[in-house]
């Protein structure tokens, strides 16, 4: 079963970027989608965006367009969600997921541990 | 503003029955499967219920998803303190062409 270990905390300054990466311990990602999602302090989940693997495509939530990148490494198993232009409302825990193959009838499992990333001056 | 309502919280006494509902419109819910997600305090979400009824192996049967039309629904009986955990209800939208999740429940047991 794989499983996801995701980049400690990082604290940022608004207008930088940030990186951060999830990797897949006892398997890899070759056959797999990963998504991203992130959930602000005291709110909801939120899909940012998504790769599959087996068509080398990517796909971000309109809110996102332009401003992420989901990158993969296949040598290092290692999946990586990067946001420019940071801005205080971008305060959140930020989870990467395993999603199948890709389907819209393919749920999102497992999760790795999340990644706060604190936007602050 | 999350594009599936959920009610922000739902609550009862160990062995009732709470149900939580989602409800979306003809472009998401109306047209995909509903998947559930448990989220228990500083943990990260889990799958509880797939494809709008069906739960993964090792979740109890005290858990049962359902859907008509454009809501869902998930409901818990048998209540346990072990349930109290934030619920998320996530389906596709054909009109966004990706993923869309409710503002999530947060179930207490009294």
């Amino acid at each position: 079963q794989v499983q996801l270990v995701q980049s400690g905390a990082e604290v940022q300054k608004p207008g930088s970027s940030v990186k951060v990466s999830c990797k897949a311990s006892g398997g890899t990602f070759s056959s797999y989608a990963v998504v991203w999602v992130r959930q602000a302090p005291g709110q909801g989940l939120e899909w940012m965006g998504s790769v599959v693997h087996r068509y080398g495509t990517s796909n971000y939530a309109r809110k996102f367009q332009g401003r992420v990148t989901i990158s993969t490494d296949e040598s290092a198993s290692t999946v990586y969600l990067e946001m420019s232009s940071l801005r205080s409302e971008d305060t959140a825990v930020y989870y990467c997921a395993i999603w199948g193959m890709g389907g819209r009838d393919t749920w999102f499992d497992p999760w790795g541990q999340g990644t706060l990333v604190a936007v602050s001056s | 503003q999350s594009v599936l309502t959920q009610p922000p919280s739902a609550s009862g006494t160990p062995g009732q029955r709470v149900t939580i509902s989602c409800s979306g419109s003809n472009s998401n819910i109306g047209s995909n499967y509903v998947f559930w997600y448990q989220q228990l305090p500083g943990t990260a979400p889990k799958v509880l219920i797939y494809r709008n009824n069906q739960r993964p192996s090792g979740v109890p049967d005290r858990f049962s998803g359902s859907k008509s039309g454009t809501s869902a629904s998930l409901a818990i009986s048998g209540l346990r303190s072990e349930d109290e955990a934030d619920y998320h209800c996530a389906t596709w939208d054909d009109s966004l062409g990706g993923w869309v999740f409710g503002g999530g429940t947060k179930v207490t047991v009294l």
